[in-house]
């Protein structure tokens, strides 16, 4: 167990819905990363959130929002859902904003859109 | 852009024997390079890191070698077991953006 936890595990939309996904990152991290992973491309970064402001973007698409509350737990949320959105989202959470602090990944959501 | 290139895709191996996996990366500032190791449906896990500094870094029957010339670094699995079997993917990072940027993986069996 990384300490990082996400819900829900698993969720099943529609097209075109919209739904949330919620991180909290281990006790005492202050970075959160976003990840997508699908079969067809992989891992793929998303957003990074140090301290709640976004630190950098990947290729994050539009329709793609997130943010880092206060008490530093995160929500992803995907509007207007497709069916290629469905993939494996993680988050990972890491004490500082560099790359001398590990990435702790959570267990993922897995999203299916039918 | 940022770009890492893994090879190769799937890999099987004997128990017993090594197994090396191989990545390409584009980007010369990156200076921090980990290997993740991911069960089927678990997450990715840190196995073992390297930074630019060094150019090889051994953890009982893990290594990784980096060769910042040639931008290219390896992981090299010894007296491989069927617990080994998951999927490897690399990582590259630097100090303009934090984020990892990933390989394709790597599936790895070892067969008993």
């Amino acid at each position: 167990d990384s300490g990082v936890t996400q819900t829900p595990k698993h969720l099943i939309t529609a097209t075109g819905q919209r739904v949330t996904l919620r991180c909290s990152p281990r006790s005492g991290d202050l970075s959160v990363y976003w990840y997508q992973q699908s079969l067809d491309q992989g891992l793929q970064f998303l957003i990074h959130y140090y301290n709640g402001e976004e630190r950098a973007k990947g290729n994050i698409l539009e329709r793609f929002s997130a943010q880092q509350f206060p008490d530093l737990h995160s929500e992803l949320n995907l509007s207007s859902l497709e069916l290629g959105d469905s993939a494996l989202y993680f988050c990972a959470s890491s004490v500082g904003q560099g790359n001398l602090y590990e990435q702790y990944f959570g267990p993922g959501t897995r999203l299916t859109v039918t | 852009g940022e770009n890492v290139e893994q090879h190769p895709s799937t890999l099987s191996v004997q128990e017993g024997d090594s197994a090396v996996i191989k990545c390409t990366y584009s980007d010369s500032a990156s200076n921090y390079f980990p290997w993740y190791k991911q069960e089927l449906g678990k997450r990715p896990q840190l196995i073992i890191d390297i930074r630019s500094n060094v150019g090889e870094k051994k953890d009982q029957r893990i290594a990784v070698t980096l060769n910042k010339t040639a931008k290219h670094f390896s992981l090299h699995i010894t007296e491989t077991q069927p617990e080994d079997s998951a999927v490897y993917f690399c990582a590259a990072s630097g100090d303009s953006s934090y984020k990892l940027i990933f390989g394709s993986g790597t599936r790895l069996l070892v067969r008993p």
